[in-house]
C-alpha cells in the first residue's frame, strides 16, 4: 500500500532552517510527483510546492519562492523540503503527499502524517 | 490565484441522513480537455488529508459510493447520500487548475 513517512517534530528558532523529509512506499517513486502543504493552526491548507520525482523539476508557490528548497534522492525514494528564514507565522503541520499528474500539473492524492515545525524563540 | 469558498463551514448532520458541501471558486476550473480540476478531501480529527473526489465528480480508490462529486465551472458540490458517523471531519475542495493549487476554507460535519 502506498505510504509516505514524514520525519520527526522540530522546535526552531526564528531565522533558522528546517529541512523535513518524506519516504515514500508502495509505488514506483519517479512515476509520480510530491507535493508540499502546510496547515497553520487555526487556517486552512496552504499549497507550498510539488516537485517531479522523475526529474527533479520544481514549481514553488510565489509566497515561499525565495525561502523554500524542495529535492528529492530517488535512491532513496525520499523526498526533502527545506524552509529557511523561519519566523513564528511558519508554526504550522507539514504534510508531503503523492501527485497524480494529468494534463495541465499534478494534484495530491495520498498524504504523510505530517510534521509539526514549532518556530520559537 | 484563484480563491476557494465554501459553504456551509459547520454542518450538524444526523446518521442515516444525506448531506451536501458546496464550493465555489472565483473562477471556471474546467480545463479545455473538458475535465474540471477540483479535488475534494477530508481530514477526519488528528488524520491527514485524504482524497475523495478527483476531477469534479470521481472517486478516489477505496472511497465508498455513498460519496459523490458534482458541478461544473465555478459552482461544485459534494454530496453523502446517506451520512455514516465515520463521515465526520472537515471537509475541503481544491483546485487544480492553476499554480497555486489553492483550497476551500473547509467544511466541518460532525454528528448532531
Amino acid at each position: 500500500q502506498v505510504q509516505l513517512v514524514q520525519s520527526g517534530a522540530e522546535v526552531k528558532k526564528p531565522g533558522a532552517s528546517v529541512k523535513v523529509s518524506c519516504k515514500a512506499s508502495g509505488y514506483t517513486f519517479s512515476t509520480y510527483a510530491i507535493h508540499w502543504v502546510r496547515q497553520a493552526p487555526g487556517q486552512r491548507l496552504e499549497w507550498m510546492g510539488w516537485i517531479n520525482a522523475a526529474n527533479g523539476n520544481t514549481k514553488y508557490s510565489q509566497k515561499f519562492q525565495d525561502r523554500v528548497s524542495i529535492t528529492r534522492d530517488t535512491s532513496a525514494s525520499t523526498a526533502y523540503m527545506e524552509l529557511s528564514s523561519l519566523r513564528s507565522e511558519d508554526t504550522a503541520i507539514y504534510y508531503c503527499a503523492r501527485g497524480y499528474y494529468y494534463a495541465s500539473g499534478s494534484s495530491p492524492d495520498y498524504w504523510g502524517q505530517g510534521t509539526l515545525v514549532t518556530v520559537s524563540s | 490565484d484563484i480563491v476557494m469558498t465554501q459553504s456551509p463551514l459547520s454542518l450538524p448532520v444526523t446518521p442515516g441522513e444525506p448531506a451536501s458541501i458546496s464550493c465555489r471558486s472565483s473562477q471556471s476550473l474546467l480545463h479545455t480537455s473538458g475535465y474540471n480540476h477540483l479535488d475534494w478531501y477530508l481530514q477526519k480529527p488528528g488524520q491527514s488529508p485524504k482524497l475523495l473526489i478527483y476531477m469534479g465528480s470521481n472517486r478516489a480508490s477505496g472511497v465508498p459510493d455513498r460519496f459523490s462529486g458534482g458541478g461544473s465551472g465555478t459552482d461544485f458540490t459534494l454530496k453523502i447520500s446517506r451520512v455514516e458517523a465515520e463521515d465526520v471531519g472537515v471537509y475541503y475542495c481544491m483546485q487544480a487548475l492553476q499554480a497555486p493549487p489553492t483550497f476551500g476554507p473547509g467544511t466541518k460535519v460532525d454528528i448532531k
